[in-house]
C-alpha cells in the first residue's frame, strides 16, 4: 500500500519567516494531494490540496508543490504568523472503486511560530 | 447546517467492553470514513463506505466493525474492546461531486476513547 513519509516532525519558526514541510509518498498510482491543519484538540481542517497534474497551487501566504517524477511534494507558508502555529498533516490519495479517494496521511509537522 | 458530527466526545470503557461510535452527516455526502489517530502515527483508514449498505476495510480494520444502513450515518463499533484501542476517533465524509477523487474530506470532532 502507500508510504507517506513527513519531515521535520518539529518545525520553530519566527514570525514573518517562511516555513516548508516536505512529504513524499510511495505509489506512483497517487493523483490527489492535500494537506490538513490541526489544531491541539480539534477537527483536521483543509487547506491546500493539488492534483496529479498540476506542479503548483497557491493560495495567498500557501503554496504546495508537487514532483510527479521525484514523488515528493512540499507545502510552503510565507510569512508565518503566531496563528500558523498548529500541526500540519500531509496525505496521498488515490480514487476508490465506487468513488471517493483513501488518503494516506504522513505522521505530521509540529509548526511553532515564535513572536 | 451542523457538518459532520460524532457521538460521545469522550468515553472510558474496560477490557472486552464494548461500543458504537456515531458519526452523522447532513451534507447529503456518498462517501464516509473512520481514522484513527495516535501520537506520532498521523491519521490511519479504519473502515470507509462508498454509499449506503457497503462498507469496506481501510488500512487498520482489525478490532473494528462497521454499518451504514443509512446515508448520513456511518456506525463504528467495538466488539471487545483492547487498551491499544486508546485512541482519538475521527470521522470524515466526502462528496459524489464529479467522481469524488479529488473531493475534500470533512473530518468530525472526534472521540477520545480510553481503554483500561
Amino acid at each position: 500500500g502507500e508510504n507517506v513519509e513527513q519531515h521535520p516532525s518539529t518545525l520553530s519558526v519566527q514570525e514573518g519567516d517562511s516555513a516548508v514541510i516536505k512529504c513524499t509518498y510511495s505509489d506512483s498510482a497517487s493523483n490527489y494531494f492535500p494537506w490538513y491543519k490541526q489544531e491541539l484538540g480539534k477537527r483536521p481542517q483543509l487547506i491546500i490540496d493539488i492534483r496529479s497534474n498540476v506542479g503548483e497551487k497557491k493560495d495567498q501566504r500557501i503554496a504546495v508543490t508537487l514532483n510527479k517524477t521525484a514523488k515528493h511534494f512540499s507545502l510552503h507558508i510565507t510569512e508565518t504568523q503566531p496563528e500558523d502555529s498548529a500541526v500540519y498533516f500531509c496525505a496521498a490519495s488515490m480514487g476508490l472503486t465506487g468513488g471517493g479517494n483513501k488518503l494516506t496521511f504522513g505522521t505530521g509537522t509540529q509548526l511553532k511560530v515564535e513572536l | 447546517n451542523a457538518g459532520v458530527t460524532q457521538t460521545p466526545k469522550f468515553r472510558v470503557l474496560k477490557t472486552g467492553q464494548s461500543m458504537t461510535l456515531l458519526c452523522a452527516q447532513d451534507m447529503n455526502h456518498e462517501y464516509m470514513y473512520w481514522y484513527r489517530q495516535d501520537p506520532g502515527m498521523g491519521l490511519r483508514l479504519i473502515h470507509y463506505s462508498v454509499g449506503e449498505g457497503t462498507t469496506a476495510k481501510g488500512e487498520v480494520p482489525d478490532g473494528y466493525n462497521v454499518s451504514r444502513l443509512k446515508k448520513q450515518n456511518f456506525l463504528l463499533g467495538l466488539e471487545s474492546a483492547a487498551p491499544s484501542q486508546t485512541s482519538v476517533y475521527f470521522c470524515a465524509s466526502s462528496s459524489l461531486k464529479a467522481g469524488g477523487q479529488y473531493n475534500e474530506q470533512f473530518f468530525g470532532p472526534g472521540t477520545r476513547l480510553t481503554v483500561l
